[in-house]
């Protein structure tokens, strides 16, 4: 596709179950990063991928929270044991080798009851 | 790690005011970049600064790089309704990592 693409668009959850959270990053992009947005809030940085380097894990808030990136492309964000603190818009971009431009995905809106 | 403060938070202007909103760091950025989130949106490249002092132009937006390259503005003239939305500078920080400035939300009376 033409952009960066994340499914679900829309999550609704009960607290302790897990979620997972798609991001297809646009075709060629070697790095991938996730994002929380929590309502009127900025954008947290959660983890970055770089071709096929260890991921940047610093944002991670938690253990509860993981992320792969599977053959350089789509990439999920596993959340363990939601919490309602978790609800969230979970935002993905990726960036091509040598540019600094970050595209963004429209996102995937967790809430968690 | 580096940190960027944006300011102000808010402001709503009535429509055909001019809007500018700010960025400050405490230590010297290799660049910056500008992005805009409508309402229920995403965040979308707006420009990206590198050099000491330099000033872009989009059209009604105006953005600059301070001489010290510690801080940024954008400024917008004569506002309209669509330019309503949260606008974010961002800043790297280590290895193609991006620090979002907590962003300000204009409003519009139109």
């Amino acid at each position: 596709g033409a952009g960066v693409s994340q499914s679900p668009s829309n999550k609704v959850t009960e607290k302790g179950k897990d979620v997972e959270l798609r991001c297809d990053p646009i075709s060629g992009h070697t790095a991938l990063y996730w994002y929380r947005q929590s309502l009127g809030q900025g954008l947290e940085f959660l983890i970055y991928f770089q071709g096929n380097s260890a991921p940047d894990k610093s944002g991670l808030p938690s253990d509860r929270f993981s992320a792969e990136r599977t053959g350089g492309s789509v990439s999920t964000l596993t959340i363990q044991r939601t919490q309602q603190e978790d609800s969230a818009v979970y935002l993905c971009a990726s960036r091509a080798a040598g540019q600094e431009t970050q595209y963004f995905g429209p996102g995937t809106r967790l809430l968690v009851l | 790690g580096q940190q960027v403060m944006q300011i102000p938070q808010y402001q709503h202007v009535q429509e055909g005011e001019d809007f500018t909103t700010y960025c400050n760091s405490s230590t010297t950025l290799s660049n910056i970049q500008w992005y805009k989130q409508r309402p229920g949106g995403h965040p979308v490249f707006l420009i990206q600064l590198v050099k000491s002092g330099e000033v872009k132009k989009q059209k009604r937006l105006t953005f600059q790089f301070g001489e010290a390259k510690k801080n940024s503005s954008l400024h917008i003239t004569a506002t309209q309704t669509t330019d309503v939305g949260t606008y974010f500078c961002a800043v790297g920080q280590g290895a193609q990592k991006l620090v979002f400035g907590q962003g300000t939300r204009l409003t519009i009376n139109p």
